[in-house]
């Protein structure tokens, strides 16, 4: 079936270095994206979305970068923080749809 | 503006009781799902209510329910609790609901252990 999915599971930067975490999905009707963050214990926190009809969103140190050529999408996280460890979920919503995540990648910020 | 928010944040149940969970939408939003995550199973989801009427459902079984209050305000129950139940129940807001794309924003979450 269709889904969405992500390529690591895991991930593991040095502070001050960019982070990019991919995600991949299937149903080419998908129309909007999400990524969200969420902190151990805590509910997902909402970091930025992106309609089908855009390639590029940035947002405070983060860019999505979406490719529907090749139904992929990533985020981008610049200079990488220790506050920025976290599992990062993306999201699709198509169209007369509920929304579907990733199973999520988990940031560790090494100091 | 206040966040979405869930009650009770943490609770035990023994098998085959029944709980009752809590939340409390954005300001000004119609639209509230529930989300089940486990690490197993990831984040699932349950069911979405606008305007007090269930819209839209997940693959979950008829123990799992839901409403809506004309303030917007919602529950979830689940009756006849099994292990498997145990997980972070997660309510989301939005102003018109995910299938018209809106952006759905979460609460922290109600976590439910079942012994």
């Amino acid at each position: 079936g269709e889904s969405v999915g992500l390529h690591l599971p895991t991930l593991s930067v040095q502070e001050g270095d960019n982070s990019i975490i991919n995600c991949a999905y299937s149903n080419s009707a998908s129309d909007y994206f999400i990524w969200y963050k969420q902190e151990s214990g805590k509910g997902p926190q909402f970091i930025i979305d992106i309609r089908s009809n855009m390639d590029k969103r940035q947002g405070q140190r983060v860019t999505v970068l979406l490719n529907k050529t090749v139904k992929h999408l990533s985020l981008q996280i610049a200079a990488t923080q220790p506050g920025d460890s976290a599992v990062y979920f993306c999201a699709e919503n198509v169209e007369n749809n509920d929304m579907r995540f990733g199973a999520g990648t988990r940031l560790t910020v090494k100091p | 503006k206040a966040g979405v928010t869930q009650t009770p944040r943490y609770l035990i149940k023994t098998r085959g009781q029944q709980v009752t969970l809590s939340c409390s939408p954005i300001s000004g939003h119609r639209s509230v799902s529930w989300y089940q995550q486990t690490p197993g199973q990831g984040l699932q989801f349950l069911f979405e209510y606008f305007s007090e009427t269930q819209r839209n459902k997940g693959n979950f079984p008829g123990r799992f329910s839901g409403r809506q209050f004309s303030n917007s305000r919602s529950e979830m129950n689940v009756s006849t609790l099994e292990l498997g139940d145990s997980a972070l129940y997660l309510c989301a807001s939005s102003l018109l609901g995910m299938q018209n794309g809106n952006t759905i924003y979460f609460g922290e979450g109600s976590w439910l252990t079942v012994v």
